[in-house]
C-alpha cells in the first residue's frame, strides 16, 4: 500500500514560474488537504477537498489553486511563484470520518530562487 | 482566537530518561486532538486521536493523555530510535481540517 503519494520530492523554481504539484492516494480516502509547512511554524491548511468535485479555501490561499482531478488525485497549482511560496508541501487524505486521521506523504520541498 | 502551543520546543534526553511533552490548545469546541510524529524528511505519521478530558491512550513506549486545556505525551524509557519531531493537532466541531503546534523536537542520546 502506497498510502499518499507526492511528485516531485523536490523542486527549485525561478520568481514568476508556473508548476503544479501531484498527490495521488490509494485509500479511497473521500477528502484530500494540502498544508505548506514552515520553519517555527505549524503546518498551515492551504486548500482541501472535503469530498470529488468540492475544493475550499483553507487557511493560507493566496498565490494557489487546487483541483480534484478524481477521488484518487489532488494537484495544487502556483501560477506565478514568488520566493515567499518556498516552503515544503505536504498532502493528506482521510475518510472524513471524526474516528480516522490524516495520512500524510512525504512531501514536496519547493525553493523559489 | 484558536491555538495550539507544544513545550518544550527542543528536549534531549538520555537513553531510559522519562518525560512528557506538553501540548495546550484554546479552540471553541474540541472534536478531536491527534499526536504525529515526524522524521527528517518524512511526512507526519500518525500516533494517537484523543476525544475527551480523561482519555488516555498507550503504543510502546508512548502514552496520550488529554484534559480540558492541555494533552500529554509521555515518554517511558526512551530509545534512541524514538528522536523525532513530535506534532499536536487539534480539530474543531464541523471541522476537516487540523490545526497545528510548531512541535517539539525530541533526541535521545544512548
Amino acid at each position: 500500500n502506497a498510502g499518499v503519494t507526492q511528485t516531485p520530492k523536490f523542486q527549485v523554481l525561478k520568481t514568476g514560474q508556473s508548476m503544479t504539484l501531484q498527490c495521488a492516494q490509494d485509500m479511497n480516502h473521500n477528502s484530500m488537504y494540502w498544508y505548506r509547512q514552515d520553519p517555527g511554524m505549524g503546518l498551515r491548511l492551504i486548500y482541501y477537498s472535503a469530498s470529488e468535485g468540492t475544493t475550499d479555501k483553507g487557511e493560507v490561499p493566496n498565490g494557489y489553486n487546487v483541483s480534484r482531478l478524481n477521488k484518487r488525485e489532488f494537484s495544487l497549482r502556483l501560477e506565478s511563484a514568488a520566493p515567499s511560496q518556498t516552503s515544503v508541501y505536504f498532502c493528506a487524505s482521510d475518510r472524513r470520518r471524526s474516528d480516522q486521521p490524516q495520512h500524510f506523504g512525504d512531501g514536496t520541498r519547493l525553493s523559489i530562487l | 482566537e484558536d491555538q495550539v502551543t507544544q513545550s518544550p520546543e527542543a528536549l534531549r534526553l538520555q537513553e531510559g530518561e522519562s518525560s512528557s511533552l506538553n501540548c495546550s490548545y484554546t479552540v471553541s469546541g474540541l472534536r478531536g486532538l491527534f499526536w504525529y510524529r515526524q522524521d527528517p524528511g518524512k511526512g507526519p505519521e500518525f500516533l494517537f486521536t484523543l476525544y475527551s478530558a480523561g482519555e488516555e491512550k498507550e503504543k510502546e513506549r508512548l502514552k496520550a493523555t488529554l484534559t480540558k486545556k492541555e494533552s500529554f505525551l509521555h515518554i517511558t524509557a526512551p530509545k534512541p530510535e524514538d528522536s523525532a519531531t513530535y506534532l499536536c493537532a487539534v480539530q474543531k466541531t464541523g471541522a476537516n481540517n487540523l490545526f497545528f503546534g510548531t512541535g517539539t523536537r525530541l533526541t535521545v542520546i544512548p
